[in-house]
């Protein structure tokens, strides 16, 4: 089955540019996706095909995707950016795949 | 606009059975394949269950196959999960999710509900 690793956790400052980290064993050859959950809510999709955003995701939010890693970048950070984040890949093995998700504390 | 409203959750003992529904509405149900994904208390994301827009196809993770069933009623705009045979591991949110149309075997969720919480406890 295929694999996906995560940072446990992330802080940043308000303004500055947090980066969250998804590893995967040449990744960069399927699409990624990410998800914003915030507390006690759904996951919500923020970043689909490595790079493309949703209506409505701010262009804050940023993703690429190369070799065995893929990176989601939210710039300016905001104090209602703390969430949890995940990345998903879809894998003929294991069907959906989800990282373990990422904790992002703004300080 | 679209939206996913889940029900059926509830407390049941280990061994036992409960199904779970999806409503969909604000889109047109039968065009889209529908997925089941739950959150363990405190963990991450696990995709559970998968279904084609038809419901010709089902798709099981390896820790549901077997013990969990889905189906689709597209006349009602309905998803059902019959979960059997639950253990405490099954204890969850369970949410309800979409996915787009025409992703191409790279497929994601666009669209989720507001879960509904399944408790596995004697």
């Amino acid at each position: 089955s295929y694999v996906l690793t995560q940072s446990p956790s992330v802080s940043v400052a308000p303004g500055k540019t947090a980066r969250i980290t998804c590893g995967g064993d040449n990744i960069g050859s399927h699409s990624v996706h990410w998800y914003q959950q915030k507390s006690g809510q759904a996951p919500v999709l923020i970043i689909y095909f490595d790079t493309d955003r949703p209506s409505g995701i701010p262009e804050r939010f940023s993703g690429s995707n190369s070799g065995n890693t893929a990176t989601l970048t939210i710039s300016r950070v905001e104090a209602g950016d703390e969430a949890d984040y995940y990345c998903q890949v879809w894998h003929r093995s294991s069907d959906y795949v989800f990282g373990p998700g990422t904790k992002v504390t703004v300080l | 606009e679209v939206q996913l409203l889940e029900s059926g959750g509830g407390l049941v003992q280990p061994g036992g059975s409960l199904r779970l529904s999806c409503a969909g509405s604000g889109f047109t149900f039968s065009n889209y394949d529908m997925s089941w994904v739950r959150q363990a208390p405190g963990k991450g994301l696990e995709w559970v269950s998968g279904i084609s827009s038809s419901g010709d196809k089902t798709f099981y993770a390896d820790s549901v196959k077997g013990r969990f069933t889905l189906s689709r009623d597209n006349s009602n705009n309905r998803l059902d999960l019959q979960m059997n045979n639950l253990r405490a591991e099954d204890t969850a949110i369970y949410y309800c999710a979409k996915v787009p149309v025409n992703c191409g075997g790279d497929c994601y969720f666009n669209y989720w509900g507001q879960g509904t919480l399944v408790t596995v406890s004697s």
